[in-house]
């Protein structure tokens, strides 16, 4: 697991406050994504980014603001939470090849409490 | 679209007895499919994945998955339960040369000594 690391690992943040997330993958891999896991509910992609490209928004608020600078590191920028923004949020990384299938490895997470 | 369904929110096995974990599956065009597993404060840690070929996966930590394509299912499987391998276990496909990973809502697994 310490192929992917995320900072912080527990947020707690106000309504109006502004904070970011930090993955960092040390896995040589070109992809980067962030999901966002609550209780009860499949885990849901957020946001893909391929050769430091954004390739997928999966019609996330505006409140949440990916950044990727490079193919080893990944934000995801928070502004004006609401309450039910509250989760894990979930970085992974894979190797992306269209041409074969590949797996995403995982960091542990950032448990998210918005107040 | 693609979809996972994993219809049970709760596995019980007692530890040494077998144990499935059962996942249905929605794609159109061939699938790839992924089962991850999920400790308490952890990441998911990849488990296995069907690509082509034989329709029983082996993957990490005894367990092995079979692909039914007639029955579009994936069922996660193991032959002698252990009580560290209670943790939640999640479904995954995604439609041939897509990087875009569905997943089920997770089923967790509880070994009892």
């Amino acid at each position: 697991e310490t192929g992917v690391t995320q900072t912080p690992r527990h947020l707690v943040m106000g309504m109006t406050n502004k904070k970011s997330l930090k993955c960092e993958q040390h896995l040589g891999h070109n992809a980067m994504y962030w999901y966002k896991q609550s209780a009860k509910k499949p885990l849901e992609l957020m946001f893909v980014y391929s050769l430091e490209e954004r390739v997928e928004n999966n019609s996330v608020p505006s409140r949440f603001s990916p950044e990727c600078p490079n193919s080893s590191h990944l934000f995801l920028h928070l502004h004006t939470l609401q309450p039910e923004d509250s989760a894990l949020y979930l970085c992974a990384s894979s190797q992306d090849r269209t041409e074969s299938p590949y797996e995403q490895y995982f960091g542990p997470g950032t448990r998210l409490t918005v107040t | 679209a693609q979809s996972v369904a994993q219809p049970e929110d709760q596995v019980n096995v007692a530890e040494g007895n077998p144990l499935t974990v059962k996942c249905t599956y929605s794609v159109s065009g061939n699938p790839y499919l992924f089962w991850y597993v999920q400790y308490p404060n952890r990441g998911l840690q990849f488990l296995l994945k069907y690509i082509t070929g034989d329709n029983l996966v082996k993957g990490s930590y005894g367990f092995e998955a079979e692909f039914n394509k007639s029955q579009t299912s994936f069922h996660l499987k193991k032959p002698s339960a252990l009580v560290s391998d209670s943790a939640l276990y999640f479904c995954a496909v995604t439609p041939t040369g897509f990087q875009k990973l569905v997943f089920g809502t997770g089923t967790r697994l509880l070994v009892s000594p």
